[in-house]
């Protein structure tokens, strides 16, 4: 089952703006990562939270993690366009695998900056 | 550049053809990862390999066929598919955990490959 959902689908903003993106999970987690795609390339890490942190900073990247709500954000400030790309959570889904990474990812938010 | 090279990046290939994609990471994981990405679903996972030993499989045609000859290459084998397997064809890497509480590592993902079938 589809573990992270994103929202909203797609956002439009002007470069400057901060841009605000949403994570909902439904079962526990042990932490909680954000990727982003460039159109049509692959995925690239950006931040992971652990179920014990509350909040995270990246360079121009907030992301907290409210684990009561099953519920993430992803907070870009001051956004430039290269900032333009679709933007994913993902969450370890079921159970402990052992030795290797079972993440499941959203379908994500598509995010344009407008110059 | 994430350490995770894929080729082909384009193939297009008829329904009888066979074809097989490339990845290799030069990260020294030991856990690689085969995706699959369709227009407006999200990220599937197809395969995953932790130390060149397949330990997932999520109910992916026959038609896919993976091999991991070593920790540092993945392949995946296609034969005879269908016009609904067009897709970007993602790989990735990352080091595997053992500690249930530190939860998964990041992964590492390559550029990808867009396979058109016809």
């Amino acid at each position: 089952s589809q573990q992270g959902e994103e929202d909203p689908q797609a956002l439009s903003i002007q470069e400057g703006e901060n841009a605000t993106m949403n994570c909902s999970y439904k079962t526990s987690i042990n932490n909680l990562q954000w990727y982003r795609q460039n159109s049509g390339r692959g995925l690239v890490h950006l931040i992971l939270i652990r179920s014990n942190e509350r909040e995270k900073h990246s360079g121009r990247l907030r992301v907290t993690l409210d684990t009561s709500k099953k519920s993430s954000s992803l907070l870009i400030t001051a956004s430039r366009a290269a900032d333009t790309a679709s933007y994913f959570c993902a969450t370890a889904g079921g159970m402990f695998s052992g030795g290797y990474n079972k993440l499941i990812f959203g379908a994500g938010t598509r995010l344009a900056v407008h110059p | 550049e994430t350490g995770v090279t894929q080729t082909p990046r384009h193939l297009v290939m008829g329904m009888t053809n066979k074809k097989s994609l490339k990845c290799e990471q030069h990260l020294g994981h030991n856990a690689m990862y085969w995706y699959k990405q369709s227009a407006k679903k999200p990220l599937e996972l197809m395969f995953v390999y932790s130390l060149e030993e397949r330990v997932e499989n999520n109910s992916v045609p026959s038609r896919f066929s993976p091999e991991c000859p070593n920790s540092s290459h993945l392949f995946l084998h296609l034969h005879t598919l269908q016009p609904e397997d067009s897709a970007l064809y993602l790989c990735a890497s990352s080091q595997g955990w053992k500690d249930r509480e530190l939860g998964p590592h990041e992964q590492y993902f390559g550029p990808g490959t867009r396979l058109t079938v016809t």
